[in-house]
């Protein structure tokens, strides 16, 4: 059973504009939710978290959206560079102790 | 600050053959873990430790699969025997702690045939 759910396999984005990702989750025990950038042939990457208690986190041109009520949260890129073709994985653990439980993924296409 | 190290990069077995894969986690992270990524999906925790002891294993297929980590630095994973449907990438990860972001090696990318 996926916990942690991507629902959009890809997403294509012109250079310069906003780029979405979204994440739902059906766990509420969930506290501490992540994104991981991905590049082929690499490990997944950090790139922005958010704790339950708040509900938004901003990192340079990352912003995570959270919203707790709906089990619901966005990743937000502005402006988007080509650089930032890459999939993309939400991740979200319960109780600050465990491991992460991760989406599927969405590949992200940025073009010039 | 060196990263989290793995190898082999790529193997490629038979089916019923057995095959271990090596991590040397980021200098002085108590926290190790063992994914697999199917293609297409999401990275799945198979074993997480904390040092040399293990926190959580109930996805680990233990029929199959063993993990180690001696001392409470580096771990090998163990298939054996391995089926197709093992075919992955399998990724280390480690953090300072559990409540913190995880750093990821390369992979290994193993091919059953």
């Amino acid at each position: 059973d996926q916990q942690v759910k991507q629902n959009s396999p890809s997403l294509s984005v012109q250079e310069g504009r906003i780029s979405i990702l979204n994440c739902d989750y059906t766990n509420s025990m969930f506290d501490y939710f992540l994104w991981y950038k991905k590049y082929p042939a690499e490990g997944p990457t950090f790139l922005i978290s958010i704790s339950s208690i708040k509900d938004k986190n901003e990192d340079g041109r990352f912003t995570v959206f959270l919203n707790k009520s709906a089990k619901h949260l966005s990743l937000h890129i502005v402006p988007s560079q080509p650089g930032d073709s890459a999939v993309y994985f939400c991740a979200a653990s319960a109780n600050s102790g465990y491991a992460l439980n991760f989406g599927k993924g969405t590949s992200l296409l940025v073009t010039p | 600050e060196a990263g989290v190290a793995q190898s082999p990069r790529y193997k490629i077995i038979e089916k019923r053959q057995s095959v271990a894969f090596w991590c040397n986690p980021i200098s002085g992270h108590a926290t190790l873990y063992w994914y697999q990524q199917i293609l297409g999906q999401g990275p799945k925790l198979l074993i997480q430790f904390q040092n040399n002891g293990v926190v959580d294993d109930s996805q680990l297929p233990k029929d199959r699969f063993s993990a180690e980590r001696l001392k409470g630095v580096d771990s090998t994973l163990k298939i054996q025997p391995a089926k197709l449907e093992d075919s992955a990438v399998y990724l280390c990860a480690s953090s300072s702690g559990p409540a913190d972001e995880a750093f990821f090696g390369q992979g290994t990318r193993l091919t059953v045939v």
